[in-house]
C-alpha cells in the first residue's frame, strides 16, 4: 500500500464545510483512495472511495487531484457527530488495508 | 454493506488465560481480517482468516499467540493465548465484499474491548 500523510487533528466549525487533506504521493496507478473514520470506541465506519474521478455519496464527496498524488475528503455541513478520527487509506485490490494515524477532526459548536 | 457482531463487546481478563472473540456476518463475504488497536494508536492487522485453511499473519504476530479460525464464510474466531497486560487493546473482525463492478469495501465490526489484569 502507498503510504499517506495527513494531518494529526482539524478543527472546524459546526454547519461549515470540512476539508481533510491526504497526501499519498507515491499512489500506483491501480491503487485506490479509500477513506473511513472512527468515532470514538467504535469500529472503523466507511465513507468513501474513489481511482480518479471525483465521488460523491450521501456522507461526503471525494476530490483526487489529476496526478492523483493527493485528495481532500469534504463533509459539506459537519455536525457534532461528525467529531472522529478520519484515515486516508491508498489500497490495491485484495491488499491489506494499512491505517496511519488519521486526522482527528473536532467539530466545534 | 454487511452488518458485522462481535462476542463479547468487551472483558476483563486475568493474566495468564486465553480468550476467544467470535465474529459473525450477516452474509457470506470473500475476506475476513483480524486488526488490534492498542489504546490511542490506529489499527494493525493481525491476519487474514482463509475459510478452510490457515491465517494468514501479518509480521508480528504467531498463531500460537493469536489462533484464529474460519469454518465458513460468515464466521471466525480469534483467540488471544496466554495473555498478559499488554495485550489489552481493541480487537476488531473486519470483511471484505466483492461488489459488482467495484473493488471490494471493507466493513468493521463494533470491536471486542480486552482488558488484562
Amino acid at each position: 500500500d502507498a503510504k499517506t500523510t495527513q494531518p494529526p487533528s482539524m478543527d472546524c466549525a459546526e454547519g461549515r464545510a470540512a476539508n481533510l487533506p491526504c497526501n499519498h504521493s507515491t499512489i500506483s496507478g491501480n491503487e485506490y483512495v479509500y477513506w473511513y473514520r472512527q468515532i470514538h470506541s467504535q469500529g472503523p465506519q466507511y465513507i468513501i472511495h474513489g481511482l480518479k474521478n471525483n465521488e460523491t455519496n450521501e456522507m461526503a464527496s471525494l476530490i483526487i487531484t489529476e496526478d492523483r498524488k493527493s485528495s481532500t475528503l469534504i463533509l459539506p455541513h459537519a455536525t457534532l457527530r461528525d467529531t472522529a478520527v478520519y484515515y486516508c487509506i491508498a489500497n490495491n485490490y485484495g491488499q491489506n488495508f494499512v491505517f496511519g494515524p488519521g486526522t482527528r477532526l473536532s467539530v466545534l459548536p | 454493506s454487511a452488518v458485522i457482531s462481535q462476542k463479547p463487546s468487551r472483558d476483563i481478563c486475568q493474566r495468564g488465560t486465553s480468550l476467544t472473540i467470535q465474529c459473525q456476518v450477516d452474509s457470506q463475504v470473500t475476506m475476513m481480517f483480524w486488526y488490534r488497536q492498542q489504546p490511542g494508536q490506529s489499527l494493525t492487522l493481525i491476519a487474514t482468516a482463509n475459510q478452510g485453511s490457515e491465517a494468514t499473519y501479518e509480521s508480528g504476530f504467531v498463531i500460537d499467540k493469536f489462533p484464529i479460525s474460519r469454518p465458513n464464510l460468515t464466521f471466525s474466531t480469534l483467540t488471544v493465548s496466554n495473555m498478559s497486560p499488554e495485550d489489552s487493546s481493541i480487537y476488531l473482525c473486519s470483511v471484505a465484499t466483492a461488489q459488482t463492478g467495484d473493488r471490494d469495501e471493507q466493513f468493521f465490526g463494533p470491536g471486542t474491548r480486552l482488558t488484562v489484569l
